[in-house]
């Protein structure tokens, strides 16, 4: 069965700090993983992908496949980037379920 | 464009009491469509999933049952509302991964 973890439920960095919100997966099979963020009063919203490999708002994510992570980073975090952060891994087939861990909440001080 | 629509947005309701959340997909044909229950420090609980209409997988045994009348309506329902299933419900419908979420539903059974 396939497990998502993000070990912090709490993350409180300074505006202009790096930043790293961590999570760990257990899959049998090749991996599709996401990071999904919701802003305050906003709705949850997909921010990005492993295998588009791009940076969205100055956030990257590397799949390492062989410590099993997919930790999300910027390094220099801003006051908008407060936020609940979800990582999300997806299983095979064609229904597209997601497992979500059970998210960090960032939040960046002034 | 599509969009996704879920209501009431908010329902405060008696134990014992019937339970239905309605979601709406516009915009897209045979949409893949899911019920997540996010509850704090438990992150997102995948609930249903549907592929069609009259097609329901659950994820987890619970009070709750869910159905798909037409293409692009998704119901959640329960005859007896418990304690427990106080949270908040979200409706996605996914297209190539990416899963879209409605704004919400917030259930407080009293």
């Amino acid at each position: 069965a396939q497990r998502v973890t993000q070990p912090e439920k709490l993350l409180s960095v300074f505006k202009g700090a790096p930043v790293e919100l961590k999570c760990n997966y257990s899959y049998s099979g090749s991996p599709e993983l996401f990071w999904y963020v919701q802003y305050s009063r906003q709705r949850l919203q997909l921010l990005l992908r492993h295998i588009s490999r791009e940076s969205i708002k100055g956030f990257t994510a590397d799949l390492n496949k062989g410590e099993t992570s997919f930790h999300l980073k910027k390094p220099f975090a801003q006051e908008e980037d407060s936020a609940m952060y979800y990582c999300a891994l997806r299983s095979g087939g064609s229904n597209y379920k997601l497992t979500f861990g059970k998210g960090t909440l960032l939040t960046v001080n002034p | 464009s599509q969009t996704i629509h879920q209501w009431p947005a908010t329902l405060v309701q008696p134990v014992g009491s019937p339970l239905s959340l309605e979601c709406t997909v516009e915009g897209t044909s045979n949409p893949n469509l899911y019920w997540y229950r996010q509850a704090a420090g438990r992150g997102l609980q995948l609930l249903f999933y549907s592929v069609g209409i009259g097609q329901i997988s659950s994820e987890v045994p619970q009070n709750l049952s869910a159905s798909r009348p037409q293409d692009r309506q998704f119901i959640l329902s329960s005859k007896k509302l418990l304690l427990s299933d106080s949270g908040f419900y979200l409706c996605a419908w996914s297209l190539i991964g990416e899963l879209f979420f409605g704004e919400g539903s917030r259930l407080t059974v009293l």
